[in-house]
């Protein structure tokens, strides 16, 4: 059964202090590891793609990495704006379609 | 691109009716759509997945009956929460996957949809 841990459940920032949200999986066979944001009451916005160990994508100020067991979402200087819930996601290759999503990690950075 | 576009946005109902929730890809052609419930502060639980044209595949816990799943074109999908109850309060959101631009890998997210039952 896949699955999916992130960590911290919630982390708290000053506005420019950087840090990094853990997503670990385990899965038969990965066939794509994703990141999202979700802003209270809104769906999740689509951020990375990651499908390979080794890969790493950047956004502003978002650099997603992945290794064969975790991914990292590092945040660069972050900013009150940044606030949000970020969530991590597996696509196995035997399920299909089927996304697992983690618990997801929640953010705060504070001016 | 990868609009996807969910309504109503908010509902409420009495207890013992039926909502529809509509879901709909804009600019690309969802060949899979799902069907996620969120609880206050916990991740998305997917209920059901439904490919164009063919019933939806259900999760396990989820009732067939109470949650219908209409998948009639490459651009919309349709939640039917029927004989709603209190326990059935809780926000619903959409994904599509489609092709788009070569992409077929993303899923792409609705709003949202707030369902809160009297």
């Amino acid at each position: 059964e896949d699955q999916v841990t992130q960590s911290p459940e919630a982390l708290r920032l000053q506005e420019g202090e950087s840090s990094s949200l853990n997503c670990s999986y385990t899965v038969s066979g990965l066939r794509g590891l994703f990141w999202y944001r979700q802003d209270p009451g809104k769906g999740p916005e689509f951020l990375f793609t990651l499908y390979s160990a080794g890969e790493e994508k950047e956004k502003e100020r978002l650099k997603a990495t992945l290794t064969k067991k975790e991914s990292f979402l590092h945040i660069t200087a972050p900013k009150p704006e940044d606030s949000a819930t970020y969530l991590c996601a597996v696509r196995d290759n035997n399920a299909g379609n089927m996304l697992t999503f983690g618990g997801g990690t929640r953010l705060m950075v504070k001016p | 691109g990868a609009v996807v576009s969910q309504h109503p946005s908010w509902v409420i109902c009495k207890s013992g009716t039926s909502v529809k929730i509509e879901c709909r890809s804009l600019d690309f052609q969802a060949t899979t759509m799902f069907w996620y419930r969120q609880f206050p502060k916990q991740s998305l639980m997917l209920m059901a997945t439904s490919n164009e044209g063919s019933k939806a595949t259900y999760e396990q816990g989820v009732e067939k009956d109470k949650f219908l799943i209409n998948h009639a074109s490459l651009t919309l999908s349709t939640l039917t929460v029927t004989s709603a109850h209190p326990e059935d309060s809780s926000f619903y959101i959409c994904s599509a996957r489609g092709i788009l631009a070569g992409v077929v890998d993303e899923q792409y997210f609705g709003p949202g949809t707030r369902l809160t039952v009297t």
